[in-house]
């Protein structure tokens, strides 16, 4: 089992929809939580991060936390095609290292 | 501007050559870091270095090498002996506590191939 995992996608979404990317990890101690998002061939940029059960809220982005299903979601409200990027979730593990998951590829089309 | 330069941006080796990736922050991060990233698979660590002249191995460090003479740079070398090196390098910095809030900062990559 991967320790962060992530359908691949394509997630394709029309614009000004809702889009809902997920992430599961595996180690039940963990406490925080990220996104990244990387537009093809750039390099990844944190777009959000969440350390408490619940929803954390960020313009048009929500991060969802479930510690007990140990699942992470993003909602992005009102998709525009420049939201189009592969979304990566990350997990800090030991050692304050990152652990990312493959990411899912978002593509929201007008 | 302040923030993380990579370079060659592109570089493609001969099989059994060694290549070095030029990795130069001057955002006076203690922290550093390389990733590789290929198809479908994300992100993995390969080495990091949280002070100068220290350094550790991350989840897929075989073939490669690192050091960490100044804290501005932090090079990596890929040696004949990693197998598979065609790929998408990044190196990232983070300030010192900053990693917790998972605030890193990325360079922009370089592409390996190996022709």
């Amino acid at each position: 089992q991967k320790e962060v995992e992530q359908n691949s996608g394509p997630l394709s979404v029309p614009e000004g929809a809702i889009a809902s990317l997920n992430c599961t990890y595996s180690d039940r101690g963990s406490q925080s939580f990220f996104w990244y998002r990387q537009y093809s061939g750039k390099s990844p940029e944190l777009i959000m991060s969440i350390y408490s059960n619940g929803d954390k809220e960020d313009g048009r982005f929500t991060a969802q936390l479930n510690k007990a299903s140990q699942y992470v979601s993003l909602l992005i409200r009102d998709s525009q095609p420049s939201d189009s990027a592969t979304y990566l979730c990350a997990v800090l593990g030991g050692y304050n290292k990152l652990i990312f998951g493959a990411g899912t590829r978002l593509a929201v089309h007008p | 501007d302040g923030g993380i330069t990579q370079s060659p941006k592109y570089l493609f080796r001969k099989e059994g050559q060694n290549v070095t990736l030029s990795c130069e922050q001057n955002l006076n991060h203690d922290a550093m870091y390389w990733y590789r990233q290929d198809p479908g698979q994300g992100l993995r660590l390969i080495y990091y270095s949280q002070i100068v002249n220290d350094f550790q191995k991350g989840d897929i460090a075989e073939g490669y090498s690192v050091s960490r003479e100044k804290k501005e740079s932090f090079p990596l070398t890929v040696t004949s002996a990693q197998k598979n090196p065609t790929a998408f390098y990044l190196c990232a910095s983070s300030a010192t506590g900053t990693v917790l809030t998972g605030e890193l900062f990325f360079g922009e990559g370089s592409r390996l191939t190996v022709l």
